[in-house]
């Protein structure tokens, strides 16, 4: 059953450093999302893309943080100098048609600013 | 704009009983209605989702979830519960108008059953 997938599983980074976190959607998938969540509490909307486009971003989404789908199958998201909140599980999802359909996960990255 | 309530932070049933985690959500219109489940150091797995149609929605493990427009309830049910069904259940709701909306999730309810 294709699956989405997540690189790195775990990344640890100083803060002010930029990160990249990776994510490879199910193949025929035509909209993407990342989503966060701090430990311990709930999942939170960050951005979502489609057509090559941010369709919408939540306020958590600021100048510090860019997607791009940089060819064919990677989907990436940038923080551009990481600060001590963003310590949380990043998860990637996408779904084929949009807003009737099941998104899918990946299983997360776990981001720690130090 | 759309949120969804899980009024329990923690359900515990013991193997075999029937279980019910409850979620109530606020949004304009028809809902797109959703659950989800993780596993610990795992991402969110579907479990089932009511678009339209008949009101008791099946899904995957034996899940069912009930729409109840009038509650604006989507309780999740299983008629006999196992220990490997304890883990992490989030309910989640869709903006129906618009084609990319984001899922807005609740806060989360541990399921723990026990032998």
């Amino acid at each position: 059953e294709p699956e989405v997938t997540q690189t790195p599983s775990h990344q640890v980074t100083q803060m002010g450093q930029e990160v990249i976190l990776r994510c490879v959607p199910i193949s025929n998938h035509l909209y993407f999302y990342w989503y966060r969540q701090i430990l311990g509490q709930k999942v939170e909307f960050l951005v979502s893309f489609y057509n090559n486009e941010i369709s919408e971003k939540s306020e958590i989404f600021d100048d510090q943080f860019s997607v791009e789908r940089p060819d064919g199958s990677n989907f990436t998201l940038k923080i551009r100098s990481t600060k001590l909140e963003d310590s949380a599980m990043y998860f990637c999802a996408s779904s084929d048609y949009g807003t009737s359909d099941e998104q899918y996960f990946g299983p997360g990255t776990r981001l720690t600013v130090t | 704009a759309q949120s969804v309530a899980q009024p329990e932070d923690q359900v515990n049933v013991a193997e075999g009983n029937p279980l019910t985690v409850k979620c109530t959500y606020s949004v304009s219109g028809n809902p797109y209605l959703f659950w989800y489940v993780q596993y610990p150091n795992r991402g969110l797995q579907f479990l089932l989702k009511y678009i339209t149609g008949d009101n008791l929605v099946k899904g995957s493990y034996g899940f069912e979830a009930e729409f109840n427009k009038s509650q604006t309830s989507f309780h999740l049910k299983k008629p006999s519960a196992l220990v490997s069904d304890s883990a992490l259940y989030f309910c989640a709701v869709r903006d129906p108008h618009s084609g990319n909306t984001p899922l807005v999730f609740g806060k989360g309810t541990r399921l723990s059953v026990i032998a």
